[in-house]
């Protein structure tokens, strides 16, 4: 099984609210991702955790708070947004680590609006 | 950084017609892979193809490592083949899993 979940699927959010994206596996992958897409444009990788510790950070603003509280589970969590943050964010897993040799398994991805 | 061209940038096709998507990558790779996304948004995984040659159904992959290119074939394509290819590679000078993605190649497949 090569399942990644994302929930919501679509997510509305005003400026001023919080909100998580939430992402799972349970395949044992031990290396999970943030990437953000931007409509058409490719993805792009915003953070990487391996073994539950954040090992790549990229240059991301900190109204993105990435969070990864066990192996299977992967958060995102969204504070005092712009607009310009509207994307398709998509999580991602590999296993059994973050080498650069592990296959890559994206989840459906979780639409957000800001307005 | 590695950069990543993928050519065409938009492809139109008969159902039943055969194409082949290119990406050309700028330094040594040891991670490159084969994504279809579709217009739901999910990146399905086509190949795990640093080198070599592979085919599942009616695509298949090659990777020419030494010469920094790629190139995924479609044969009898089918209307839901529509959607974007994308091409994604980790540089051997990468420190982790950074994969960096082509610009994609937009397929419509029209019946």
């Amino acid at each position: 099984d090569t399942e990644v979940t994302q929930t919501p699927k679509h997510l509305v959010m005003g400026m001023t609210n919080k909100k998580s994206l939430k992402c799972e596996q349970h395949m044992g992958h031990r290396a999970m991702y943030w990437y953000k897409q931007k409509a058409k444009k490719p993805p792009e990788l915003m953070f990487v955790y391996s073994y539950e510790k954040l090992s790549i950070n990229e240059s991301v603003p900190s109204r993105f708070s990435p969070e990864c509280p066990n192996s299977s589970l992967l958060n995102l969590h969204l504070h005092a947004l712009q607009p310009e943050d509207s994307a398709l964010y998509l999580c991602a897993s590999s296993h059994p680590r973050e080498t650069s040799t592990d296959t890559q398994y994206f989840g459906p991805g979780t639409r957000l609006t800001v307005l | 950084g590695i950069q990543v061209e993928q050519s065409p940038p938009d492809l139109i096709l008969q159902e039943g017609a055969n194409s082949t998507l290119r990406c050309n990558f700028s330094d040594s790779v040891n991670n490159l892979q084969w994504f279809h996304q579709n217009p739901w948004g999910q990146l399905i995984n086509l190949f795990y193809i640093p080198s070599g040659t592979k085919q599942n159904g009616r695509l298949s992959a090659t990777t020419v490592a030494t010469e920094r290119y790629s190139l995924l074939y479609i044969s009898s394509s089918q209307t839901t083949d529509s959607g974007v290819y994308f091409c994604a590679v980790v540089p051997i000078k990468a420190a982790g899993n950074k994969l960096t993605f082509g610009g994609g190649t937009r397929v419509l497949v029209k019946p």
